[in-house]
């Protein structure tokens, strides 16, 4: 089946320690990728997007992304965390073909532990 | 800012009810989502509309129905409320021009059936 994957169920990280969370997904042709962050207690919020162009994007709160067409793939990134960091993070994908529904599928989540 | 709002953060339900989840947005998007987000899991898409009275079967619709009347309501209904029910649901909308915007999401409502 169709999906998309995150391969880091938790993280715990120390700050300033540099991070990484994969995602990858399994739809072919031309697909519109995301990734939310929702911190504790909150809603889930935008925290960047990709669409086309440089597939490298730069999101809020210092994250970036890597879009990699040939792993399909687009791995979340930030060179150093910090403890306001700690939330769950899903990545989404705009799968082609939805009927201009702007349906998402999104990840299972990654929770992130920011220890001080 | 756009606002997507649920009426409920907390609710309790007995087995076999009929419980009903509603949902506001007030920017005037085309679309409207509802998601359940279960640990492990993310978030599943049970429906989706796309227009008043428009429905849209998501990855997992089975025990649900949906009711979009106005443009900024959209309902999402369980017929007869099931344990297996028993998460956090999501409600999101966007603008019909286009996903670039991504999805606003409403703050949940977690649903406990016992």
């Amino acid at each position: 089946a169709q999906s998309v994957s995150q391969h880091n169920h938790h993280v715990i990280l120390s700050e300033a320690a540099s991070l990484e969370l994969g995602c990858n997904y399994s739809y072919g042709g031309t697909v519109n990728l995301f990734w939310y962050v929702q911190y504790p207690g909150q809603h889930l919020q935008l925290l960047l997007k990709y669409f086309s162009g440089d597939p490298l994007v730069k999101g809020i709160k210092g994250f970036e992304a890597e879009f990699i067409k040939s792993k399909f793939s687009f791995n979340l990134r930030k060179p150093s965390v910090q403890w306001s960091d700690t939330a769950e993070y899903f990545c989404a994908v705009n799968p082609p073909r939805s009927g201009g529904y702007n349906k998402l599928i999104f990840g299972a989540g990654t929770r992130l532990a920011v220890h001080p | 800012d756009v606002k997507v709002t649920q009426s409920s953060r907390y609710l309790v339900k007995r087995t076999g009810e009929k419980v009903f989840l509603e949902c506001v947005q007030d920017m005037d998007h085309e679309n409207m989502f509802w998601y359940r987000q279960d640990p492990g899991l993310g978030l599943r898409l049970i429906y989706f509309s796309y227009d008043v009275k428009m429905k849209e079967k998501g990855d997992i619709p089975e025990g649900y129905s949906v009711s979009r009347e106005k443009k900024e309501r959209f309902s999402l209904i369980l017929e007869s409320a099931s344990t297996n029910q028993t998460s956090m649901y999501l409600c999101a909308s966007s603008s019909g021009t286009g996903v670039i915007y991504g999805y606003t999401f409403g703050s949940g409502t977690r649903l406990t059936v016992v």
